[in-house]
């Protein structure tokens, strides 16, 4: 079985200011971590994967991404927040291999950025 | 190129009826995958085709149904709605049957669906 927690269901920064959003995962298999975006009224849009490759992983808009193994974690960060950052962000995990494409999706953690 | 396009984007239904929701992948995705987005949480997996064969079935009654067409596109069919059955439905499409990492899925924007 696999698994996603995110740690917080709201976060709020300020513009300007770093962003954290925590994310620890549990998984039997190697897994596939991504973060997703969803804007108000809009359908998910893909901000980054993790690669097995290398452990931060840069993805779009100034995000990225730290797997830490040891920590069964994936946190998304960003150093300076943007008014249009605020949105709902979902940390998700799939299989490496085989099982088809299921995402099982956190259970989301709402940005407000404030000026 | 267009996304992953969904229609209609809201739909009002009562309880007891039956809806059907369609998606069109984007141009040369083979797989469409079905989500449900119940307000306040993260979305859940419904269904997935591939190549016009179920490949993957989430914890859905047998009130959900779905096909795939062969030109790749998808309906999400509810029988004897409940009003639990409110919600968003995300369509999903990706290159490939297989791993999300290989193949990502790229999201429409949704049918909401509210039941009375």
């Amino acid at each position: 079985a696999q698994s996603v927690t995110q740690l917080d269901s709201h976060v709020s920064v300020s513009e300007g200011t770093p962003v954290l959003l925590r994310c620890n995962y549990s998984s039997s298999y190697s897994p596939s971590l991504f973060w997703y975006v969803q804007h108000p009224n809009k359908g998910l849009q893909l901000l980054l994967k993790y690669t097995s490759a290398a452990t931060l992983v840069k993805g779009i808009n100034g995000f990225e991404a730290e797997f830490k193994k040891s920590e069964t974690s994936f946190h998304l960060t960003k150093p300076s927040a943007h008014m249009s950052d605020a949105a709902e962000y979902f940390c998700v995990v799939s299989r490496l291999t085989g099982g088809g494409n299921k995402l099982t999706f956190g259970t989301g953690t709402q940005l407000k950025v404030e000026l | 190129d267009a996304g992953v396009t969904q229609s209609p984007t809201h739909l009002i239904k009562t309880r007891g009826q039956h809806v059907t929701l369609r998606c069109s992948p984007i141009s040369g995705h083979k797989s469409v995958s079905w989500y449900q987005q119940v307000l306040g949480q993260g979305p859940q997996f419904i269904f997935q085709y591939y190549e016009k064969e179920e490949r993957g079935r989430g914890n859905f009654p047998d009130r959900f149904s779905a096909r795939q067409f062969p030109n790749y596109s998808s309906e999400l069919n509810v029988n004897a709605l409940l009003l639990g059955d409110s919600a968003l439905y995300l369509c999903a499409s990706s290159l490939r049957e297989g791993s999300s990492y290989n193949s990502p899925l790229h999201f429409g924007n949704g049918t909401r669906l509210t039941v009375t």
